[in-house]
């Protein structure tokens, strides 16, 4: 059972939400993640982490159509007010001193 | 302003050796975690290991361990990536990135442009 599991694809209408999931496995339902946006040609860029209680704090610059929350094991990303610039790779991160470090899958947004 | 500017890419033969490496500037460099990440053509974010430019401190991902080797010259604010003997397997896209403040094991805050290695006889 992989650590962090996404959804492989998404797609949402510009200026409309769209809500990436990431699932810890089990056992580890009280772990923070990070979520990373990765736009092509660039480097990754973080987001912001999201804790079990789904309280997040975000990185410098990222605007508030991107939030964070959390229910169980689970970890969402929510982007309001979609633009294209939002069509992207997002990819969710966890870590510990059992785990190290780890990242899901990756979930490949598409904005219509 | 905090950077992360890596080295450009690079195009080698099978059994070359090589060294990437990852210049941190705007932020004291040897107070932080400097981590690579993999990305092969295709494929998602791979960790595989982190160095402390304070003290050269290294842990690797198991999966990594014995293939690469990661260093550092606090002297320049750069780390580096290495390998001895390139495999074709090696070909990816390869990110340096900054951990979260007092932490070996946490998220990556800040992440460099990323270096193109591509190995091909």
């Amino acid at each position: 059972q992989p650590v962090l599991t996404q959804s492989p694809s998404a797609s949402a209408s510009l200026g409309a939400s769209v809500k990436l999931t990431c699932t810890l496995s089990s056992g580890l339902s009280s772990y923070a993640i990070a979520w990373h946006q990765h736009q092509p040609e660039k480097g990754p860029r973080y987001l912001m982490n999201v804790n079990s209680d789904g309280s997040h704090s975000k990185g410098d610059g990222i605007p508030d159509r991107f939030s964070g929350s959390s229910s169980g094991a689970e970890r969402y990303l929510t982007i309001s007010s979609l633009q294209s610039d939002d069509e992207a790779d997002y990819y969710c991160q966890t870590w510990g001193t059992g785990v190290h470090v780890v990242f899901g899958g990756g979930t490949k947004l598409t904005v219509l | 302003e905090l950077q992360l500017v890596q080295s450009g890419a690079e195009v080698k033969k099978p059994g070359d050796s090589l060294k990437i490496s990852c210049y941190g500037s705007g932020y004291a460099f040897t107070n932080y975690w400097i981590g690579w990440v993999r990305q092969m053509p295709g494929k998602g974010l791979e960790w595989m290991g982190v160095i402390f430019p304070g003290d050269s401190d290294t842990r690797y991902s198991p999966s990594f361990r014995g293939q690469v080797s990661i260093s550092v010259d606090k002297s320049i604010s750069t780390a580096y990536l290495q390998w001895s003997s390139l495999k074709t397997s090696d070909t990816a896209m390869y990110y340096c990135a900054r951990v979260e403040h007092g932490h070996i094991y946490g998220y990556f805050e800040y992440w460099g442009q990323g270096t193109l290695v591509t190995v091909s006889s």
